[in-house]
């Protein structure tokens, strides 16, 4: 089954950039999707597309896609962007949605 | 505003049964797929079963996979999961999800608070 990989960990000094990795096969071919879920509360989709924002979520969120990575980009992060960020694609082999392990970030 | 409310969960022992429902409200139900992802305790996010627009397609995880079934009932906007033969490591909050399309390979928008279920004896 298909694996996407993430640092378990990142952290950042508030107003410095936080740069989230998600490693796959492949994963250049693939649709990315990413999602921030603060303690205590369900996960919320930050970029969808690999590149694209809901609205609502602020443009300090930003995704790219190339490769063997996709990363999500917070700019100017602020205290408020400490929380769990899942990376996720749909998987046409097995026809499964997938999931990266998360990566938790701590603003210091 | 679009709402995912589940409910169902509980404590249950191993072996037993379980049904869980998510109401939705909001949006045009019968136009998009839906999702149940869980999520143990201190542990990431897992995709347990997805179901198309009308309900003729579903998938499911292979850790459920002949354990759990996924339904949906459009005419009453609600998404059911009925797991079968529950295991300890089946406990877990689970979360209702709407897709972004009318089959399950979207993403995820929006989450249900979710509903926790407890396998234990």
């Amino acid at each position: 089954s298909y694996v996407l990989t993430q640092p378990p960990s990142v952290s950042v000094a508030p107003g410095q950039t936080a740069r989230i990795t998600c490693g796959g096969v492949n994963i250049g071919s693939k649709t990315v999707h990413w999602y921030q879920q603060k303690p205590g509360q369900a996960p919320v989709l930050v970029v969808y597309d690999a590149t694209d924002r809901p609205s609502g979520i602020p443009e300090r969120f930003s995704g790219s896609n190339s490769g063997a990575t996709a990363t999500l980009t917070i700019s100017g992060v602020e205290a408020g962007d400490e929380a769990d960020y899942y990376c996720q694609v749909w998987d046409s082999d097995s026809d499964h949605q997938v999931f990266g392990g998360g990566t938790k970030v701590t603003v210091l | 505003e679009v709402l995912l409310v589940e409910s169902g969960g509980g404590l249950v022992q191993p072996g037993r049964s379980l049904r869980l429902s998510c109401a939705a409200s909001g949006f045009t139900f019968n136009h998009y797929a839906m999702h149940w992802v869980r999520q143990a305790p201190g542990k990431g996010l897992e995709w347990v079963s997805g179901i198309n627009w009308n309900g003729d397609n579903v998938d499911y995880a292979d850790s459920v996979k002949g354990r759990f079934t996924v339904s949906r009932d459009n005419a009453k906007k609600s998404l059911s999961l009925h797991m079968n033969s529950l295991k300890v490591e089946d406990t877990a909050l689970y979360y209702c999800v709407k897709d972004s399309g009318m089959i399950p390979r979207g993403w995820f928008d929006p989450w249900g608070q979710g509903t926790l279920v407890t396998v234990s004896s």
